[in-house]
């Protein structure tokens, strides 16, 4: 596609409910990341995979927390038993090489997460 | 460790300059910098590479100093459309991005 696309752009969930957060990357981008970001905050990392390969997930704050990319393209945020805390805007970004390093990230508008 | 931002907020009027300033304690590979309005997806506007290379924008200029690990974002003859918040992100991994907490940046009429 020609940006990185995101689903739902806004979700409400009750507490205690699942979610799955849904990213679509650039085509053919390699890496791909997941950020939380808090109203007023920057983006904080999540995860980061590498085609389908998981090789960073020290940012997912607890094992409610889930990502996953099974065949190198798409990928899901999943959400179990979400808390308030939760509440946030997901940003999913992705990139052309498999390194950060000079190469440009691109974003998504993100996932609105309210969880009530 | 979070890149430290300053000034946090700045209001200029239409045509007056800026700088934005982010400094890490730790040595990095690269400092990319975006803008983000509310509501919108982060869009990229530069990257700074150890050894002085630069990927970017025309209209805004950048700097970093790799001794002491700080960057810097020009912003000259700002226009209203520049307002927004601005992140640097640093990359000391080689693999993802640390964002600071942002300068928010009015420009008025």
């Amino acid at each position: 596609g020609a940006g990185v696309s995101q689903s739902p752009r806004y979700k409400v969930a009750k507490r205690g409910q699942d979610v799955a957060l849904r990213c679509d990357p650039i085509s053919g981008h390699v890496s791909l990341f997941w950020y939380q970001q808090a109203l007023g905050q920057g983006p904080e990392f999540l995860t980061y995979f590498q085609n389908e390969a998981q090789l960073d997930k020290s940012g997912l704050p607890s094992d409610r927390f889930f990502a996953e990319r099974p065949e190198g393209s798409v990928s899901t945020l999943k959400i179990q038993r979400t808390q308030q805390e939760d509440s946030a805007v997901y940003l999913c970004a992705s990139s052309s090489a498999g390194t950060a390093s000079g190469n440009t990230i691109y974003f998504g508008e993100g996932s609105w997460l309210t969880v009530v | 460790q979070q890149p430290v931002q300053s000034p946090q907020a700045v209001i200029l009027r239409e045509g007056e300059d800026a700088v934005i300033n982010c400094s890490s304690s730790k040595a990095l590979y690269s400092v990319h910098w975006y803008r983000q309005k509310h509501g919108e997806a982060p869009v990229f506007l530069m990257i700074l590479l150890k050894g002085g290379e630069q990927k970017g924008h025309e209209k805004i200029s950048a700097s970093f100093n790799e001794k002491k690990q700080q960057s810097s974002l020009y912003l000259t003859a700002s226009q209203l459309s520049y307002s927004g918040t601005y992140f640097c992100g640093t990359d000391r991994s080689g693999s993802r991005l640390t964002f600071g907490e942002g300068t928010q940046l009015t420009v008025n009429p």
